[in-house]
């Protein structure tokens, strides 16, 4: 079936780099999405990557797609008390209506320390 | 502009009563989806609407009626309101039906707490 799979929580010091990773199940996913969500807060779309890439690249943000171990992963460069957050990844499921709907993961809190 | 939104932003009611929550988008899309995030933050598909047809209806009690007037509105009324419906509905849009290519906006979110 289809799952994807965070760890619930990352904590780094202002400055360090921060790495969120992401594990999924659907070997026939065409895109997968990071999202963030700040307190109390929508989800706002961070970055995607399509799965014919193993690397995306934009400002601060790095994507990593491993497809052969179905892993992803966000590394965030230089993580300011802003990014303070919940990410959560996403994959484009299709189960039996054969539309896409997105899968995700539990979130990953992220607290970064002064 | 806001993109996509949502309204009323905070739903405090009773139980048993019934309660709709609004979604309009501005951008043009043809699908629209709702979301519910519980209260360990995990999020899944509720329903999702392609020019006014519905398209997935995951395992939702059928307490929870979709309604689309528009492909700019996806509504989601509920019905004889329980405790465990308190949740955050996200709506979201995006531009194609099968999924392969679109990327889903997110609205700010509706926060139900039922009493």
């Amino acid at each position: 079936g289809e799952d994807v799979e965070q760890s619930l929580f990352l904590s780094v010091r202002e400055g360090d780099s921060s790495v969120i990773n992401c594990t999924y199940t659907d070997s026939s996913s065409t895109y997968l999405y990071w999202y963030k969500q700040e307190p109390g807060a929508g989800l706002q779309l961070l970055t995607y990557i399509f799965s014919n890439m193993d690397m995306k690249q934009d400002q601060r943000l790095t994507v990593l797609l491993n497809k052969k171990d179905k892993h992803l992963s966000l590394r965030i460069a230089d993580t300011q008390t802003g990014d303070s957050a919940i990410y959560f990844c996403a994959e484009v499921g299709f189960g039996s209506s054969n539309t896409g709907k997105l899968i995700f993961g539990q979130g990953t809190t992220l607290q970064v320390k002064p | 502009d806001t993109a996509v939104s949502q309204t009323p932003k905070y739903l405090v009611t009773q139980m048993g009563n019934d309660k709709s929550i609004k979604c309009e988008q501005n951008l043009g899309h043809d699908t629209m989806y709702w979301y519910k995030q519980d209260s360990k933050k995990f999020l899944k598909i509720m329903f999702s609407y392609n020019n006014k047809e519905l398209i997935i209806n995951e395992t939702v009690p059928n307490r929870f009626s979709p309604k689309s007037p528009d492909k700019a509105h996806l509504n989601l009324h509920i019905n004889s309101l329980e405790l465990g419906d308190s949740a955050v509905y996200f709506c979201a849009s995006s531009q194609v039906r099968t999924g392969l290519t679109d990327t889903q906006y997110f609205g700010p979110g509706t926060r139900l707490t039922v009493l």
